[in-house]
C-alpha cells in the first residue's frame, strides 16, 4: 500500500538556522497538509495546498513558514529562521480528492531547535 | 473556525472492557468526522471515520456515533485489549475546508 514519506527524520538545528521539511505525498493524490504536533499535546494545522498554491493557512503559519512543490513528487515546507518554539514534530499528510476523505500522514519530522 | 473539544483526557480500562470517547463540535456545517489513533512516537492512523449522512458506523470492535442535533460524535471500542493503548483524537473539518481541527486527545489506557 502507497504511503507519505518523510525526510528527515530527526532533525536537530541552532536557533536562527533555516530548515527544509521534505515529504513525498502519495503519487495520485491532489491535496497537500502540513501539521505540527509538539510533544504531548495535539496535532494542529498549518497549511494545505492544492492546485500549486496554499488553500488555507493557520495563523501559527507566519512569514517564518514557507511551502513548496518543486517537481511533480515533493512537498516541502521551509522554516527561514528557527526558534525554540518550533522544536515539534512535523507531519505531512497528503489526500486523493476533497472534503469528506481520508488523509493520509507521514511519519513525521522530529524537529529540535536548540 | 471550527472547535474540537475531547473527553476524557486519559481514560483507563481493565481488558475486556469497554471504552467511550466524546468530542463536540462547533461547526453545524462540518460534515465529515475521523476518529485517529496514535502510537507513541508513530503517526497519526485512521481508525474510523463518519459522513453526516449516518448516525452510527461499525467496524468490528470499534463503532462511532453521531449526534448532528447535539454536534457530538463518539467512539466506542468494545472488549478492549492491551494493544489498544494509546493516544486517540477526533477531527472535524471546517465546512467547506479540508483541513482538520483535532481534539486534545485521550490517552487509553487498557490494563492486562
Amino acid at each position: 500500500e502507497p504511503e507519505v514519506t518523510q525526510t528527515p527524520s530527526h532533525q536537530v538545528t541552532q536557533m536562527g538556522q533555516e530548515v527544509i521539511l521534505r515529504c513525498v505525498p502519495i503519487s495520485n493524490h491532489l491535496y497537500f497538509y502540513w501539521y505540527r504536533q509538539i510533544l504531548g499535546q495535539k496535532v494542529e494545522f498549518l497549511v494545505s495546498f492544492y492546485n500549486n498554491e496554499i488553500s488555507e493557512k493557520s495563523e501559527i503559519f507566519d512569514d517564518q513558514f514557507s511551502v513548496e512543490r518543486p517537481d511533480g513528487s515533493n512537498f516541502t515546507l521551509k522554516i527561514r529562521s528557527t526558534k525554540l518554539e518550533d522544536s515539534a514534530m512535523y507531519f505531512c499528510a497528503s489526500m486523493p480528492y476533497g472534503t469528506g476523505y481520508e488523509q493520509y500522514f507521514g511519519p513525521g519530522t522530529r524537529l529540535t531547535v536548540t | 473556525g471550527e472547535n474540537v473539544e475531547q473527553h476524557p483526557s486519559t481514560l483507563s480500562v481493565q481488558e475486556g472492557d469497554s471504552a467511550v470517547i466524546k468530542c463536540t463540535y462547533s461547526d453545524s456545517a462540518s460534515n465529515y468526522f475521523p476518529w485517529y489513533k496514535q502510537e507513541l512516537g508513530k503517526r497519526p492512523q485512521l481508525i474510523i471515520d463518519i459522513r453526516s449522512n449516518v448516525g452510527e458506523k461499525k467496524d468490528q470492535r470499534i463503532a462511532v456515533t453521531l449526534n448532528k442535533t447535539a454536534k457530538h460524535f463518539s467512539l466506542h471500542i468494545t472488549e478492549t485489549q492491551p494493544e489498544d493503548s494509546a493516544v486517540y483524537f477526533c477531527a472535524a473539518p471546517r465546512a467547506g475546508y479540508s483541513t482538520l481541527t483535532f481534539g486534545k486527545g485521550t490517552m487509553l489506557l487498557v490494563s492486562p
